[in-house]
């Protein structure tokens, strides 16, 4: 079975650009949450959806936002952006509102 | 959820066992421990989570005080592709009311290197 699948892998844009991040979660889970890595630091909680509604947030500017599709597949948007904006990006997938989590491999943004 | 402390950094010889301690002692009643861990560059991977009995599985082994104040993961035969940052973390499973479920506090947790 295929497991969490996010694109796209590697992306560079400049500041003040956007970006969307996408993520398919392992089949038959609702939940995605979204984290953001910043090198050297373990992952930061961004947000959570479950059953296409948003679940939880962290401390994270307006600036960052996300959806998640009839088919439990989600987007992260991120607007504006500025240097410490560059990290990778990780999405990971449950089956329930809480248990384990499954990680996708991420997406490695860079801004110039 | 509750804090927890790892050593920055441990060593194992390949073939040897590698434990993993982790201190958690505030820990709550209704706060579950998971283990997950990173290879350079991938995204982490669940390993274990444990209440309060011991728990093994296909890849480790979580041995849970019985005050629940600390943990220790078990990897039984370490290799080389062992070598990761394994991180602890505390978790409340059940949430209620706006509780952030999918929601892991991941702190700096430990870089095990297993050497040949």
């Amino acid at each position: 079975d295929a497991g969490v699948t996010q694109s796209p892998t590697h992306l560079i844009k400049t500041r003040g650009q956007h970006v969307t991040l996408r993520c398919s979660p392992i089949s038959g889970h609702k939940s995605v949450s979204w984290y953001q890595q910043v090198l050297g630091q373990g992952p930061q909680f961004i947000f959570q959806y479950y059953e296409k509604e948003e679940r939880g947030r962290g401390n994270f500017p307006d600036r960052f936002s996300a959806r998640q599709f009839p088919n439990y597949s989600s987007e992260l948007n991120v607007n504006a952006l500025l240097l410490g904006d560059s990290a990778l990006y990780l999405c990971a997938s449950s089956l329930r509102r809480y248990g384990e989590l499954f990680f996708g491999e991420g997406s490695r943004l860079t801004v110039l | 959820d509750a804090k927890t402390t790892q050593p920055p950094s441990m060593d194992c010889a390949e073939g040897r066992a590698a434990n993993l301690p982790c201190n958690h002692s505030t820990i709550s009643g209704n706060e579950y421990v998971y283990w997950y861990r990173q290879i350079h560059s991938q995204g982490p991977q669940y390993i274990i989570h444990g209440l309060k009995n011991n728990e093994t599985n296909e890849m480790a082994s979580l041995i849970i005080t019985e005050d629940r104040k600390s943990s220790t993961l078990i990897l039984p035969h370490a290799t080389l592709r062992d070598t990761a940052v394994y991180y602890c973390i505390v978790r409340v499973d059940l949430g209620a009311g706006g509780t952030s479920y999918g929601k892991l506090t991941f702190g700096q947790g430990t870089i095990l290197t297993v050497h040949p």
